[in-house]
């Protein structure tokens, strides 16, 4: 079967840098995404990784290695708006996406 | 800027009731889906649509039925809601691209 594991939670604080990890077993897919979600709101899109390698956007970067079946999204200067829920999910194509049970981030002062 | 709406952020109701969930999306998508998000377990897929009055069942879509009429709104029925089906649910809609999904703010529903 298809299956994603993620940290049930994480700290950090403020200012400093965390790493969240995400581990997967699947057959196939096309791309590993990250979703944020605040507590009470929508999950909201944040970057996609179809190639191996490290995409960055401003503050949030997130890494692919297809041969370690492993991503991470790194939070760089955390703020306390960062607090919130992070989802790893797999595309694997046509309709389907995949989804981890999320990590929690909770960012001290 | 992109908007999915939900009908309702909280509702309850009775064991046995029938339920409409409903979903509007206002960026021209073709697909959308209907997850339940319960605490450990993430989100898991009800149904899906990726055209008017196309339906496709998803991983748990057991006790859950959908109606898409128009190419805008996706709704979620429950034809008579029962305790397990206490969760929040989340709709989303996908464009050409997609593996990005765009979701709405979620309706958490408790069956009494």
């Amino acid at each position: 079967g298809q299956s994603l594991e993620q940290p049930s939670e994480v700290t950090a604080v403020e200012g400093a840098i965390v790493q969240i990890n995400c581990t997967y077993q699947t057959s196939g897919f096309y791309g590993l995404s990250w979703y944020q979600q605040h507590d009470g709101g929508a999950p909201t899109f944040l970057s996609y990784n179809a190639l191996d390698g490290l995409e960055e956007t401003g503050r949030f970067s997130s890494f692919l290695s297809r041969s370690d079946s492993y991503g991470y999204l790194l939070l760089q200067e955390l703020q306390m708006k960062d607090s919130a829920s992070y989802f790893c999910a797999l595309y694997t194509g046509g309709f389907k996406t995949i989804f981890g049970a999320g990590t929690r981030l909770f960012v001290k002062a | 800027d992109v908007k999915v709406t939900q009908s309702s952020r909280y509702l309850v109701k009775r064991t046995g009731e029938k339920v409409f969930l409903e979903c509007v999306q206002d960026m021209d998508h073709e697909n959308m889906f209907w997850y339940r998000q319960d605490p450990g377990l993430g989100l898991r897929l009800i149904y899906f649509s990726y055209d008017v009055k196309m339906k496709e069942k998803g991983d748990i879509p057991e006790g859950y039925s959908v109606s898409r009429e128009k190419k805008e709104r996706f709704s979620l029925i429950l034809e008579s809601a029962s305790t397990n089906q206490t969760s929040m649910y989340l709709c989303a809609s996908t464009g050409q691209v997609r593996e990005t999904q765009y979701f709405g703010p979620g309706t958490r529903l408790l069956v009494l």
